[in-house]
């Protein structure tokens, strides 16, 4: 069946502008997580979704970043006016459900990059 | 808090040769591990778990690790690597307790050389 898939693949933007980032988790998926893999660095955990719901937001770097979930399916990670650092390729993953026992699927990621 | 260290940014190896990815990590509670690996282009998969039981486990793919608590270490280790198994591999860490979201380390590039 089909994965998690994620647009676009690549994603270049002049900074100050603001850009949506997609994720479609697979069916059935109840809970969605967003990560940031930086240069070097490992993956930083961004925010999950429970449903449509956002339990833990607590790794959203700043104010300029937001997450939504409709219908418990489809999620969209928005970034307000971009800056340079970040840059990043930005991972979605989801699960059946919330706990260890759910293996989290990934996406291919998103490529940003703010020039 | 939970942190995990992975020693190795770049590991080398001839093809066939054995190989030892070193992964470390801190917490004061108990548990549970993670290896993923990152295919060229595409996204991360899981390659094997520890959770409880058995501290040696292995995945389908010839690759195993084993948990060792008094080193809190979890070594991913193989016999006889294939050009294939070059990628970026990734350690995590989670709490039982926690929220299960796991915490990465920053990964080792393993390169596969014929």
């Amino acid at each position: 069946g089909a994965g998690v898939s994620q647009s676009p693949s690549n994603k270049v933007t002049e900074k100050g502008k603001d850009v949506e980032l997609r994720c479609d988790p697979i069916s059935g998926h109840t809970a969605l997580y967003w990560y940031r893999q930086s240069l070097g660095q490992g993956l930083e955990f961004l925010i999950y979704f429970q449903g449509n719901s956002a339990p833990d937001k607590s790794g959203l770097p700043s104010d300029r970043f937001s997450a939504e979930r409709t219908g418990g399916s489809v999620s969209t990670l928005t970034i307000q006016r971009t800056q340079q650092e970040d840059s990043a390729v930005y991972l979605c993953a989801s699960s059946l459900g919330q706990g260890v026992s759910y293996e989290q699927y990934f996406g291919p990621g998103t490529r940003l990059t703010v020039t | 808090a939970q942190s995990v260290t992975q020693l190795d940014s770049q590991v080398p190896v001839f093809e066939e040769a054995p190989v030892e990815l070193r992964c470390n990590y801190s917490s004061s509670v108990s548990v549970y591990l993670f290896w993923y690996v990152q295919y060229p282009n595409q996204g991360l998969q899981l390659l094997l778990k520890y959770l409880s039981g058995s501290t040696l486990v292995e995945s389908i793919n010839g690759f195993e690790a084993e948990f060792n608590k008094s080193q809190t270490s979890f070594h991913l280790r193989k016999p006889s690597v294939h050009i294939s198994d070059t990628a970026e591999y990734f350690c995590a860490v989670s709490n039982p307790g926690g929220s299960y979201i796991p915490t990465f380390g920053r990964g080792t590039s393993l390169i596969v050389h014929p």
